[in-house]
């Protein structure tokens, strides 16, 4: 069945410090990808999600890009804030259900 | 636009009591789901729902765990009875069926059982 693995957290990163946090994928075809993101004391949230292989994922400064050759989802950023401190999780529906299949999560943490 | 509605957001109760949680989807949303995060096990579906029915309710835990959709903005979640390995917090997400599409969460009930 379709899987995700993603990178152990914690990423501990300065403001303004470069962002990747890896995700992997074994899937059925090409079924569309996610990252959520689920800030202190909330539910997940959208981030960002690419529908189609070499689709590229944007939101907020975040990109991802969707790659068929290496089946990866990496989650990149250029500059990242404070305000990003969060756990990222990175998503991909179930073969042939509604159901999404979430990564463990990598827990961000940016210093000023 | 209101989002996901859940209800109570913190609940605390003693070990034995009955706990009933509620969810109301986004409206016009026909897949909803109920999760549960702990630290020890991250985020796991206990069940969803299409159009109202049961579909997959493989993640329920045991018995004393039950989930029901009577209509369509409205679902519960009861455990009962309640114990301290429970304690979590719950959370219910909404979307629109058919493609596995964007999932969006409520803020979460935190669930303490003593």
């Amino acid at each position: 069945g379709n899987s995700v693995t993603q990178m152990e957290g914690p990423v501990t990163l300065s403001e303004e410090a470069f962002l990747t946090i890896n995700c992997t994928y074994t899937a059925t075809g090409y079924p569309s990808l996610f990252w959520y993101v689920q800030y202190p004391g909330e539910g997940l949230q959208l981030l960002l999600k690419a529908t189609k292989a070499d689709d590229k994922g944007s939101n907020k400064g975040f990109e991802a890009t969707y790659r068929k050759e290496t089946t990866s989802f990496h989650l990149e950023k250029g500059s990242v804030q404070v305000s990003d401190s969060a756990v990222y999780f990175c998503a991909l529906p179930s073969y042939n259900t509604d159901k999404l299949i979430f990564g463990t999560g990598t827990r961000l943490q940016v210093f000023p | 636009d209101a989002g996901v509605i859940q209800s109570p957001r913190h609940e605390v109760t003693e070990m034995g009591q009955e706990v009933t949680l509620r969810c109301k989807p986004i409206s016009g949303h026909n897949s909803l789901f109920w999760y549960r995060q702990t630290m020890m096990r991250g985020l796991e579906l206990l069940i969803y729902f299409n159009n109202n029915v049961p579909i997959d309710d493989s993640g329920m835990p045991e018995d004393r765990f039950s989930a029901k959709m009577p209509n369509a903005s409205f679902s519960t979640l009861k455990i009962q009875p309640s114990e301290p390995r429970d304690s979590a917090v719950y959370f219910c997400a909404s979307s629109l069926s058919g493609s596995a599409d964007t999932q969006y969460f409520g803020p979460g009930t935190r669930l303490t059982v003593l």
